[in-house]
């Protein structure tokens, strides 16, 4: 069973452009979040998606940022005109449908984003 | 509301040393609490877990207590490698779906 895809790992864009990472969770997860982590700094929780649905996006910059987890593909998280603060590594974690107890959360290796 | 305070690092350590993480935390109602590792430029890996008040988690030689009364779930590990060298986070979770992570402690292991 492959884990949790992401990619591209690396992604290196001037300031003003676009930056999409894409994710593609585990078999049979239907639960995405994505998380920054900025240099010397912890993980900190962006938004939360089922397919088709943003169930949390408390932790999402209020512009600039945005994610989807449509019917069918991959989870997009997109990061209009970046800047150099934006530079970051950005993981995705799955976890299995809901059941009674507590889900692991399973991680991608992440996307280092460097902003020029 | 929930948050996690570990230990600040950077720790380092000789081999076969003893390792201690703290960890506490702040919840409304009982959590579950976790411990992920970070190696060297690869995301998060679950290392333990525990869900309820005194289990214990333990994995690889690691171990962790859920501490109600204290409210801590600290790291452990008898004899630390260098293998072990990575970033350590502290997480909590309620509902299974929302995570609260630490701001992770950094343990380097020289030979």
């Amino acid at each position: 069973n492959a884990g949790v895809m992401q990619n591209p790992r690396h992604l290196v864009r001037r300031r003003g452009q676009e930056a999409r990472l894409r994710c593609s969770p585990m078999k049979g997860h239907s639960h995405v979040y994505w998380y920054r982590q900025l240099p010397e700094e912890g993980l900190k929780f962006m938004v939360y998606l089922q397919k088709e649905n943003i169930i949390d996006e408390s932790g999402m910059p209020k512009e600039r940022f945005s994610a989807e987890f449509p019917k069918e593909g991959p989870s997009i998280l997109r990061i209009q005109q970046v800047v150099r603060g934006d530079s970051a590594a950005y993981f995705c974690a799955s976890s299995p449908l809901g059941l009674a107890g507590v889900n692991e959360q399973f991680f991608g290796p992440g996307t280092r984003l460097t902003v020029l | 509301g929930n948050s996690v305070t570990q230990m600040e690092g950077p720790v380092t350590l000789s081999e076969e040393a003893f390792l201690t993480i703290n960890c506490t935390y702040t919840a409304t109602g009982y959590p579950s609490l976790f411990w992920y590792v970070q190696y060297p430029g690869e995301g998060l890996q679950l290392l333990l877990k525990a869900t309820k008040a005194d289990d214990k988690g333990s994995n690889k030689g690691f171990e962790a207590t859920y501490r109600k009364e204290t409210t801590s779930f600290h790291l452990e590990k008898g004899s630390v490698q260098v293998s072990d060298s990575a970033v350590y986070f502290c997480a909590l979770s309620r509902t299974g779906n929302q995570f609260y992570f630490g701001t992770g402690t950094s343990l380097t292991v020289i030979p």
